[in-house]
């Protein structure tokens, strides 16, 4: 089955620096992509998500870049807040399939 | 759009009652639901798939029996803990796969169990 690795599992920025996550995956069959954000005691917010048809996509402060090559994926957030402290996840997916999660980076914005 | 609830949304039961929890999609139709589990500062543990009109598909080592899940509708689906024990306590968390072309799912904001 599909494994996804993430890295790091902590980060800390300072507010206005840039953050950088990411993924591994081992299937080759997986095609999409999602990111999510999951602050303390809330469900899991889908904020980006990218198919392996394309190699980047942005949207705002937030950008995702695949490597299919390589199985790769990256999350990048630009002029980060401390509203963007949270845990964020990684996953993987073939389509309409069950997502395989990542283990999660704490990502802490200091102001 | 792409809503999901999730009810109640924390709930405190003893040790041999049953729990049930609500998940709907109050904006679109999912035929598909997921739910989740998650231990504190941990991943999404999947538990099962919920397709409507059709019984769930469990995850290895999730017990069917004792996790009951219904999925009647396309906007609701119900997980019932049946005879309750401490280790059941968690964050239990449900998902709703977009019906139609796109691959997103969207999730519920969880339901903490604690089971006395």
């Amino acid at each position: 089955g599909e494994n996804v690795e993430q890295h790091p599992s902590t980060l800390s920025v300072q507010e206005g620096d840039s953050a950088v996550i990411k993924c591994t995956y081992s299937d080759s069959a997986s095609n999409y992509f999602p990111w999510y954000k999951q602050e303390l005691g809330k469900g899991p917010q889908l904020i980006i998500d990218i198919r392996s048809n394309v190699g980047e996509k942005k949207d705002q402060r937030i950008a995702v870049t695949l490597n299919k090559t390589a199985k790769h994926f990256s999350l990048h957030i630009t002029e980060t807040q401390p509203e963007d402290s949270a845990v964020y996840f990684c996953a993987a997916s073939q389509g309409y399939s069950t997502l395989t999660f990542g283990k999660g980076t704490m990502l802490l914005v200091s102001p | 759009g792409a809503v999901v609830s999730q009810h109640p949304s924390w709930v405190i039961c003893k040790s041999g009652t049953s729990v049930k929890i609500e998940c709907r999609s109050l904006d679109f139709q999912a035929t598909t639901m997921f739910w989740y589990r998650q231990f504190p500062k941990q991943s999404l543990m999947l538990m099962a798939t919920s397709n409507e009109g059709s019984k769930a598909t469990y995850e290895q080592g999730v017990e069917k029996d004792k996790f009951l899940i219904n999925h009647a509708s396309l906007t609701l689906s119900t997980l019932t803990v049946t005879s309750a024990h401490p280790e059941d306590s968690s964050f239990y968390i449900c998902s709703a796969l977009l019906a139609g072309s796109s691959y997103e799912q969207y999730f519920g904001p969880g339901t903490r169990l604690t089971v006395t």
